[in-house]
């Protein structure tokens, strides 16, 4: 089946560049993605990278190593904002499906 | 342009008992997904509506069911409801081929079971 695995926490400062890992298992792999979701709030959209394109938003950038099934997110110049739950996210298009795998999901506390 | 919008934000329900949740997509999307979100295990796919008819199923009972509408609209019932149940109930809509380049989420309708 699928899987992903994140770190479940990371923590950083204000103005810093944080990494937040993705390693996954999966067939018929096409890209990953990733979101950002507050505390009560919707997940919303940072990135995708792939094999059919790349997408990245703002401060957010994102790499991907097929061959080693990983990928992380980078997070430049860092917010207090920032301080939210982080997931990455592959197409899972096997058993007659299609749908979004998430990972579990890598909580991020900024500090001043 | 708005965005998806899910009704209630809220809602507490007793065991045994039904709820229905509505999921409004943005407007051109025909795609509707559904997820349940807990702290135990994360954003789960319960199912996804494209043109009215549900192309894809998670690993949840007969329970959880939906359906799609003409205008795109979504909803989602949960039938003999159970304490395990409780969770934020997220709807995400997308261009169909755009699974890649993401789903828009709404703000998810949080349900407690007592």
């Amino acid at each position: 089946g699928q899987s992903l695995e994140q770190p479940s926490e990371v923590t950083a400062v204000e103005g810093a560049i944080v990494q937040i890992n993705c390693t996954y298992q999966t067939s018929g792999f096409y890209g990953l993605s990733w979101y950002q979701q507050h505390d009560g709030g919707a997940p919303t959209f940072l990135s995708y990278n792939g094999l059919d394109g790349l997408e990245e938003t703002g401060r957010f950038s994102s790499f991907l190593s097929r061959s080693d099934s990983y990928g992380y997110l980078l997070l430049q110049e860092l917010q207090m904002k920032d301080s939210a739950s982080y997931f990455c996210a592959v197409r899972d298009q096997t058993y007659n499906t299609d749908k979004l795998i998430f990972g579990t999901g890598t909580r991020l506390q900024v500090f001043p | 342009k708005a965005g998806v919008t899910q009704t209630p934000r809220y809602l507490i329900k007793t065991r045994g008992q039904q709820v229905t949740l509505s999921c409004s997509p943005i407007s051109g999307h025909r795609s509707v997904s559904w997820y349940q979100q807990t702290p135990g295990q994360g954003l789960q796919f319960l199912f996804e509506y494209f043109s009215e008819t549900q192309r894809n199923k998670g690993n949840f009972p007969g329970r959880f069911s939906g359906r799609q509408f003409s205008n795109s609209r979504s909803e989602m019932n949960v039938s003999t409801l159970e304490l395990g149940d409780s969770a934020l109930y997220l709807c995400a809509s997308s261009l169909r081929d755009s699974y890649n380049y993401g789903y828009t989420f709404g703000s998810g309708t949080r349900l407690t079971v007592v």
